[in-house]
């Protein structure tokens, strides 16, 4: 069951400018992650932010959480050739859940 | 370095036959998990197991089976049952129970029928 929707599906950025993709998911969730995937390779975990949180920064990534309109958004700022890759969220939506479910992903490209 | 790696990276298969993929991890973690990812989809969740000699189906279980005889292995078989196997297989695991936390991906194998 696909529970994240990520939006836009493509993202064509210049290097240096910043890169935002957003999350929507549609039932109640403990926490939700981002994860980058480079073409043809496994998935990396960026980060996590819980049901209780709205605002979490790692570098130059900035995830926010709106619980009450059921999205996360995922800021890139100064981007960079190396920042191309397939992004994805995650939701836990149970108590202990093992089911993580992902979304479709955005394949942000950053030209040098 | 401690890992999960995933072998063989790409396998051709015929119809008709079984076909075993493996992913070993050695970050002492509890659970493990298969996934499966078609072009410009999201991974869904094929069998996922939480302690040795235990595991659960996910969302598309048909057609896959699954062992997990020692903690560092997870073994994923395709079975001639399955009937659009052609896809990019990822495993992952995380650590600590009754959580979830952090999946750590392997590089994937990547299985094509001919």
């Amino acid at each position: 069951s696909q529970q994240g929707e990520e939006d836009p599906q493509a993202l064509s950025i210049q290097e240096g400018e910043n890169a935002t993709m957003n999350c929507s998911y549609k039932t109640s969730i403990n926490n939700l992650q981002w994860y980058r995937q480079n073409s043809g390779r496994g998935l990396v975990h960026l980060i996590l932010i819980r049901s209780n949180e709205r605002e979490k920064h790692s570098g130059r990534l900035r995830v926010t959480l709106d619980t009450s309109k059921k999205s996360s958004s995922l800021l890139i700022t100064a981007s960079r050739a190396a920042d191309t890759a397939s992004y994805f969220c995650a939701t836990d939506s149970g108590a202990g859940s093992y089911q993580l479910t992902f979304g479709k992903g955005t394949k942000l490209s950053v030209i040098p | 370095d401690g890992g999960i790696t995933q072998s063989p990276k790409y396998l051709f298969r015929k119809e008709g036959q079984n076909v075993t993929l493996s992913c070993e991890q050695n970050l002492n973690h509890d659970a493990m998990y298969w996934y499966r990812q078609d072009p410009g989809q999201g991974l869904r969740l094929i069998y996922y197991s939480q302690i040795v000699n235990d595991f659960q189906k996910g969302d598309i279980a048909e057609g896959y089976s699954v062992s997990r005889e020692k903690k560092e292995s997870f073994p994923l078989t395709v079975t001639s049952a399955q009937k659009n196997p052609t896809a990019f297989y990822l495993c992952a695991s995380s650590g600590g129970t009754g959580t979830t936390g952090e999946l750590f991906f392997g590089e994937g194998s990547r299985l094509t029928v001919l």
